[in-house]
């Protein structure tokens, strides 16, 4: 199976923060890299797919990049309602969708 | 609007069996892949299997291969997961999520979600 590694597996930022939050996989996985925000006691939600793909209504504050083994996800402006824990998916492997183990963005 | 809404979650034996329901609705189910994700508590997301459009394909993870088994009604608008020789480590809440059509396949919509609790 391919395994996905996030990194940190937390951060502490502050409303304006550029944020930064890395995902590698074992191996090359071209572009089929999903982003997920998930707030506390609710379901995920759809961020990005294609590694850099913006799903519509998204706001364009949060980017993704990258292509075969790393990527990254940004968010430009941190805002108060983004502080949740953002998962990568990868989708390279659909007999076996494989996730990050999460990064928990909170207010520092 | 599509919506997804998981039941059949509770309170199951080790060793016992359960069943969970997805009734779907504001989208063609029939046209869609389908998959259940669970996440344990205070843990990460964890895929658990996919059943294709037609019912004619589907996949497990190996921590569930042979215990639970994924179905689907079209004509119902429901998808299934039957959970048999339910292990402590299988405790989670259940999402029913529907895969985007086309190569690029990713998650685009999720159910709210139904909680296991496995306890004797």
């Amino acid at each position: 199976d391919i395994q996905m590694t996030q990194s940190p597996s937390s951060l502490s930022a502050s409303v304006g923060d550029r944020v930064t939050i890395s995902c590698r996989a074992s191996q090359d996985i071209d572009r089929y890299l999903n982003w997920y925000q998930q707030k506390l006691g609710k379901a995920p939600t759809l961020l990005i797919y294609a590694a850099s793909t913006l799903r519509s209504g998204v706001p364009s504050r949060f980017s993704g990049s990258g292509s075969g083994t790393d990527f990254t996800l940004t968010i430009s402006s941190l805002q108060p309602e983004d502080f949740a824990t953002y998962y990568c998916q990868q989708s390279y492997r659909t007999l076996a969708f494989t996730f990050g183990g999460g990064t928990k963005v909170d207010i520092k | 609007q599509v919506h997804l809404a998981e039941s059949g979650g509770g309170v199951v034996q080790p060793g016992r069996s359960l069943r969970l329901s997805c009734a779907a609705s504001g989208f063609s189910f029939r046209n869609y892949a389908m998959n259940w994700v669970r996440q344990a508590p205070g843990k990460g997301l964890e895929w658990v299997t996919f059943i294709s459009f037609d019912g004619s394909n589907k996949y497990y993870a190996d921590s569930v291969t042979d215990r639970f088994s994924i179905s689907r009604d079209n004509s119902k608008n429901t998808l299934y997961l039957q959970m048999d020789n339910v292990r402590p480590e299988d405790m989670a809440v259940y999402y029913c999520v529907r895969e985007s059509s086309g190569r690029e396949a990713y998650f685009d919509f999720w159910g709210q979600g139904t909680l296991v609790t496995v306890s004797s």
